[in-house]
């Protein structure tokens, strides 16, 4: 069963726009990931949030992390056309993950 | 270093054949794992591998079998293809093993169509 839901399914937006992406999940957590697939490519981590951190940083990334209403929110500052992907979240249990069904993320120049 | 491969890119079965997907790591890892991606479906776990030696079931198992050959290589087997199997496999491993820690680095997939 899927854990982790993305919201939305699909995003469109100008390059140099902000891109926020939601997800939200059902069962306790140790942690909660997000990754970004490229058209046709393997899944790469982005970044990892542990379950006592409620923001966290990385570049362009900031993530963010709400237990109690069990839900987490990916934003892209200032996006480029490279960014155009499907981004997953992940939740963790006890060595394995559960990914959600992503959101894809159109940046246009 | 190589990280995670798969092969082969690319299959197409008849219904009832066999084939097996192999995958390596370069990386050590003790964990490695078996994904499927279907569209709308987002990646399910088939089986994984905690360490060397072991093998658990994940969300969808059935028609799959696996092998830990040693560390680095972890083989998914079809023994009997449905057209229900086809689908993108992705492999994937992560160093750890008994934490809770668990950054995933992924293969870059094998395309299976079962006619």
């Amino acid at each position: 069963s899927q854990q982790g839901e993305e919201d939305p399914q699909a995003l469109s937006i100008q390059e140099g726009e902000n891109a926020t992406m939601n997800c939200s999940y059902k069962t306790s957590i140790n942690n909660l990931q997000w990754y970004r697939q490229n058209s046709g490519r393997g899944l790469v981590h982005l970044i990892l949030i542990r379950s006592n951190e409620r923001e966290k940083h990385s570049g362009r990334l900031r993530v963010t992390l709400d237990t109690s209403k069990k839900s987490s929110s990916l934003l892209i500052t200032a996006s480029r056309a490279a960014d155009t992907a499907s981004y997953f979240c992940a939740t963790n249990g006890f060595q394995k993950l559960v990914f959600g069904t992503g959101t894809r993320l159109l940046v246009s120049p | 270093n190589a990280g995670v491969t798969q092969t082969p890119k690319f299959q197409v079965l008849k219904t009832g054949q066999s084939m097996t997907l192999q995958c390596a790591q370069d990386m050590n890892h003790n964990s490695m794992y078996w994904y499927r991606q279907d569209p709308g479906m987002g990646l399910r776990l088939i089986y994984y591998s905690a360490s060397e030696g072991t093998t658990d079931k994940g969300e969808v198992p059935n028609g799959y079998n696996v092998s830990r050959l040693n560390k680095r290589e972890f083989s998914l087997r079809l023994e009997s293809a449905a057209p229900s199997q086809t689908s993108v496999y992705f492999c994937a491993s992560s160093e750890a093993q008994h934490t809770y820690y668990n950054e995933q680095f992924f293969g870059p997939g094998t395309r299976l169509t079962v006619l």
